[in-house]
């Protein structure tokens, strides 16, 4: 049973638009969730991550927020530019530098 | 941000053979770290928790006989798939937790490991 889903495998958006990304779970446990892009054949790379205690994180171009009543959290960058075109994955962690649960990844297109 | 390595980046090998994944950390010491793997457009797997000093910690379902983990030392963690068969075949990363307050992972760069 996934206890982070990503219910969209992908999302095309124009430059310049906001592209957003949503993630779901489960667990009322995990204490804190981040995001990851991640290109082919490459490693994922930490985008932004946000603490349970916290309803909203942003940095730069991108805003994540999360409705802990609700368990989900979305990414928004804006503006959205041709690089960001990655996958991207939603995680979480039960604990303090704890593994991580991932979702499924969301295919994001940018699209000049 | 901190760096994680792997070596090889991509191995083929025979089936029946053993391959050995190496992650390293180069700027920083970890005495835990995470190994996943990833079939083709699904999420990433955690496999098991490599621990410095100790045994790894496997997730169900993972055979600890087959995935062989080493930690060494606090910087090198290594993964042997033994005995490989082409249901191995995936792409293996490995991370280790930072020490920042955003409570993220780094992650090497994976290793595509396609068993013939």
């Amino acid at each position: 049973d996934q206890q982070v889903k990503q219910n969209s495998p992908s999302l095309s958006v124009q430059e310049g638009r906001i592209s957003i990304l949503n993630c779901d779970y489960t667990n009322s446990m995990f204490d804190y969730f981040l995001w990851y892009k991640k290109y082919p054949a490459e490693g994922p790379t930490f985008l932004i991550s946000i603490s349970s205690i916290k309803d909203k994180n942003e940095d730069g171009r991108f805003t994540v927020f999360l409705n802990k009543s609700a368990k989900h959290l979305s990414l928004h960058i804006v503006p959205s530019q041709p690089g960001d075109s990655a996958v991207y994955f939603c995680a979480a962690s039960p604990g303090s530098q704890g593994n991580l649960i991932f979702g499924k990844g969301t295919k994001l297109s940018v699209k000049p | 941000g901190a760096v994680v390595s792997q070596h090889p980046s991509w191995v083929i090998c025979k089936s029946g053979t053993s391959v050995k994944i190496e992650c390293r950390s180069l700027d920083f010491q970890a005495t835990t770290m995470f190994w996943y793997r990833q079939f083709p457009k699904q999420s990433l797997m955690l496999m098991a928790t490599s621990n410095e000093g100790s045994k790894a910690t496997y997730e169900q379902g993972v055979e600890k006989d087959k995935f062989l983990i080493n930690h060494a030392s606090l910087t090198l963690s290594t993964l042997t798939v033994t005995s490989a068969h082409p249901e191995d075949s995936s792409f293996y990363i490995c991370s280790a937790p930072g020490i920042s307050r955003y409570n993220e992972q780094f992650f090497g760069p994976g290793t595509r490991l396609t068993v013939l």
